[in-house]
């Protein structure tokens, strides 16, 4: 069974700095894709940025980054200069080959200070 | 612009009543819709796989009967919390995939009192 583990339920950073929300992941399928979305308070998922599996470099989109350790199971999103707007919830989540829906973890809090 | 939209975003409604949400994929026909639900300050669990044409398959624990779920077309798959109760209020949320791309609808936030 996959699992996602998102070890802090909040951060903090100062507004400019960069930030790593740490993500793990657990699956026996030598094909997945890891995601990262960011939910605000409205509730909508926001796409942050893609991994797949046997993708030889790390994702990144804009200020977003994906530290992609496969040997470690890790896949660490990192928010290059922070901004108040980045304050929100975070959430890891993985998906296996296949039709198969994205199983979450618990997600992270991060707020960006001024 | 939003490839899959949800409706309502907001509902409230009395004890012992019956709520349908729906999810639409605009454009784009979605075999397979996934529906999730959040408690506040907790993450999106999944409830339920929904294959147009055929029966849902329902995550463990959640209960079939309550959560009626259908799939009539490609583009529409709709979720009724039947007999609403205070513990059901929630965030419900659905998802709808084609070839290699995951869709989220914006949400539906269930108030039941």
């Amino acid at each position: 069974a996959q699992k996602i583990t998102q070890t802090q339920p909040g951060m903090f950073v100062q507004e400019k700095e960069a930030v790593t929300l740490d993500c793990t992941y657990d699956t026996s399928d030598p094909s997945y894709g890891l995601f990262w979305y960011k939910q605000p308070s409205s509730g909508e998922m926001i796409f942050l940025i893609y991994q797949g599996s046997y993708d030889q470099q790390n994702a990144t989109e804009g200020r977003y980054s994906l530290n992609f350790q496969k040997a470690r199971k890790s896949a660490n999103l990192v928010i290059s200069a922070s901004q108040l707007g980045d304050s929100a919830m975070y959430f890891c989540a993985m998906r296996e080959e296949g039709n198969t829906p994205l199983v979450f973890g618990k997600g992270t809090r991060l707020s960006v200070i001024a | 612009g939003a490839v899959v939209s949800q409706h309502p975003s907001w509902v409230i409604c009395k004890s012992g009543t019956s709520v349908k949400i729906e999810c639409r994929s605009l454009d784009f026909q979605a075999t397979t819709m996934f529906w999730y639900r959040q408690f506040p300050k907790q993450s999106l669990m999944l409830m339920a796989t929904s294959n147009e044409g055929s029966k849902a398959t329902y995550e463990q624990g959640v209960e079939k009967d309550k959560f009626l779920i259908n799939h009539a077309s490609l583009t529409l798959s709709t979720l009724t919390v039947t007999s609403a109760h205070p513990e059901d209020s929630s965030f419900y949320i659905c998802s709808a995939t084609r070839p290699g791309e995951l869709f989220f609808g914006e949400g539906s936030r269930l108030t039941v009192l």
